[in-house]
Parts: structure tokens; sequence; C-alpha cells
């Protein structure tokens, strides 16, 4: 089936620092990839959309500044939580759409944990 | 707006009982939906799927869930649960983007 990595796994940071999450499509093509964002005891929240080759939309309430989208192939998204802040603390996961048939496949997710 | 309604936040079943959690949503247009699980400590994965056809549709694990566009609901099932179904389970709605429900905790004690 298809397959998204998504790396880190798991990172700490010092709060002003910068963290790249990246999400890549292993074995097919995702013009369109979601980011999400789980906070304790809670379901995800989608966060974006990263459409590759153009810019990425928003949902309300999410700071695009901060939250950095780049979807320079097919194959890859990443998302970069600037200027980090303990309230950035989270667990945030992606997902891309196999259009072959798999549908809607999600990374293992990323734990961010600034201090 | 649209929004996808889990009833029960956290379930506790002994092994061998029934399941059955509810979904609802909100969107009178056309839908797919969607059961996640999440076990401790791992990724989203998908159960089972709903686009269209036999309104009935079996996932992995003995999971299935009946899709009832009268009452816009997507109930999972499971006939008997074993200990191992212990997860966090996500309904989710994808109308032109992803509308997830807030969970349900399955706690199956042995």
């Amino acid at each position: 089936g298809a397959v998204v990595s998504q790396h880190p796994s798991r990172v700490i940071c010092k709060s002003g620092t910068s963290v790249k999450i990246e999400c890549r499509s292993l074995d097919f093509q995702a013009t369109t990839m979601f980011w999400y964002r789980q906070f304790p005891k809670q379901s995800l929240m989608l966060m974006a959309t990263s459409n590759e080759g153009s810019k990425a939309t928003y949902e309300q309430g999410v700071e695009k500044d901060k939250f950095l989208i780049n979807h320079a192939s097919l194959t890859l998204s990443t998302l970069t939580v600037t200027s980090a802040h303990p309230e950035d603390s989270s667990f945030y996961i992606c997902s891309a759409n196999d259009r072959g048939g798999y549908g809607y496949t999600f990374g293992s997710g990323t734990r961010l944990t600034v201090v | 707006a649209q929004s996808v309604s889990q009833h029960n936040h956290h379930v506790i079943l002994s092994e061998a009982a029934s399941l059955e959690l509810g979904c609802n949503y909100s969107y009178g247009g056309t839908v797919n939906l969607f059961w996640y699980v999440q076990y401790p400590g791992q990724h989203l994965q998908l159960l089972l799927k709903y686009f269209s056809g036999d309104p009935l549709v079996k996932g992995i694990k003995g999971f299935e869930a009946e899709f009832i566009k009268s009452k816009f609901s997507f109930n999972l099932r499971k006939p008997s649960v074993q200990w191992s179904d212990t997860a966090e389970y996500f309904c989710a709605v994808n109308a032109s983007q992803f509308y997830f429900g807030t969970g349900t905790s399955l706690t199956v004690i042995p």
C-alpha cells in the first residue's frame, strides 16, 4: 500500500529556534498533502493544505508566517515551525492522498517538545 | 459548518463484549467516510472507509461500519472485542477536506 514517511518522529528544541518536519510519499506522487496538529486527548485539527508548486492553504487561526509549508516536489512537503515556543509543543501529522486507490495515508507523526 | 460528532468519549468493555461507536456528521452533500484507529504510541491507521456502494463496510481486524444516509451516521461495530483493540478511534468525513471527530478512547479489560 501507499506509504507516507514522516521525520523526525520526535524532536526537542529550545524556545526561539526553528524546527523542520518532513513528509514524504514513498511510492506514489502526491500533489496535495495535509498537515494536522493533535493536542492531547483531542482530535486532529487540519492546519493547512500543501499544494505542490504553489502556496499552501492555511486554516483559519493558523499563522502562516509561523508554520511555513513548502511542497517543492510531488513526493515531499515540509513544515517548519519558526521561532518555536512551548505552546507549539504538540503532535504534528501529515497525510497524502494516493489517488490510486489507497485513499488517505498518514505519516507516523512528529512529537515536538519546545523547552 | 460541517462537523463530526462522536458521542462516546470513553468506552470500557470486557473482552468478548460487542462494540458500537457512534459517529454522526453534518453535511448535506456527497461525503466519504472513514474510521481510523490510533494505538498507544502509534500513528493513525485506516480501519475502513466508505465511498459508495454497499453501506455496510467491512474493514480490518473484524471491524465493520454501516452508513445510514438518512441518519447522517457511520457507526463502527465489532462483535467481539479483544484486549488489543484498546486504542483511540476517530471517525472522519471527507467533504472537500477532512473533518475529524474528537475521538473515542476504548479500553478493553482482559
